[in-house]
């Protein structure tokens, strides 16, 4: 079983476009991340969500919108996607609300590249 | 707001040898937490090693083992008997007691060689 599980694993997509990436947990962990990871491998928080609702949103364009339907997913929209959105889109989870001492269970990542 | 540094961007080690990789951090805070974690060419981020600020003692998880320094804000990760499947990118990690996030450095992109 796969813990922490993110479809698609690879999206190319061109420029102006819309598409979404989903997330899935079934360790039972009250919080869940999105993190960009971009082409020099810097990995930078842009949400956090316990259960639906919004906890860390940080300087992120208006183009991206996070969707909490329950605590198990957490599903990452973009809208009109730009050249510099390529990247690497990692979730990940951690056991407790609004804290990450435990440390982060990652999915394998979304690799979303932008033409 | 916390810095995580990590000053090596690319390290080698021969196969069965012992690296460190090394990682400073800033923070204000006195209770808080530090990862290490190994993104090997797959892609996919693994935790390999946690340590709490309060406990003295280093944590080690079978050949990965830790040196924390509290008073010089150092946290470096040693690997003996370095293996071929160690070869990866090493992310350093901090996190505030309540922060309910994590702040990664850079990365240390480590080569085993046979």
């Amino acid at each position: 079983d796969t813990a922490v599980s993110q479809t698609p694993k690879y999206l190319v997509t061109q420029m102006g476009n819309d598409k979404s990436i989903k997330c899935e947990q079934n360790l039972g962990h009250d919080t869940m991340y999105w993190y960009k990871q971009d082409s020099k491998k810097f990995l930078k928080i842009m949400f956090s969500y316990n259960n639906k609702e919004l906890i860390i949103n940080e300087t992120v364009p208006n183009r991206f919108s996070p969707k909490s339907p329950d605590k198990a997913h957490l599903n990452l929209h973009i809208n009109s996607l730009e050249l510099g959105d390529s990247a690497v889109y990692f979730c990940a989870s951690s056991q407790e609300v609004g804290f990450s001492g435990y440390g982060y269970t990652f999915g394998s990542g979304t690799r979303l590249t932008v033409v | 707001a916390q810095t995580v540094t990590q000053s090596q961007p690319e390290m080698s080690v021969q196969e069965a040898e012992t690296v460190t990789l090394s990682c400073t951090y800033d923070t204000s805070e006195n209770n808080y937490y530090l990862f290490w974690y190994k993104q090997p060419p797959s892609r996919q981020m693994i935790l390999v090693i946690r340590q709490e600020a309060y406990k003295q003692q280093n944590a080690t998880e079978n050949r990965f083992s830790v040196n924390f320094q509290k008073a010089a804000k150092s946290f470096s990760l040693k690997i003996s008997d370095s293996q071929l499947g160690d070869t990866a990118m090493y992310f350093c990690a901090f996190a505030g007691a309540n922060a309910g996030k994590s702040t990664f450095g850079d990365g240390t992109t480590l080569t085993v060689k046979p």
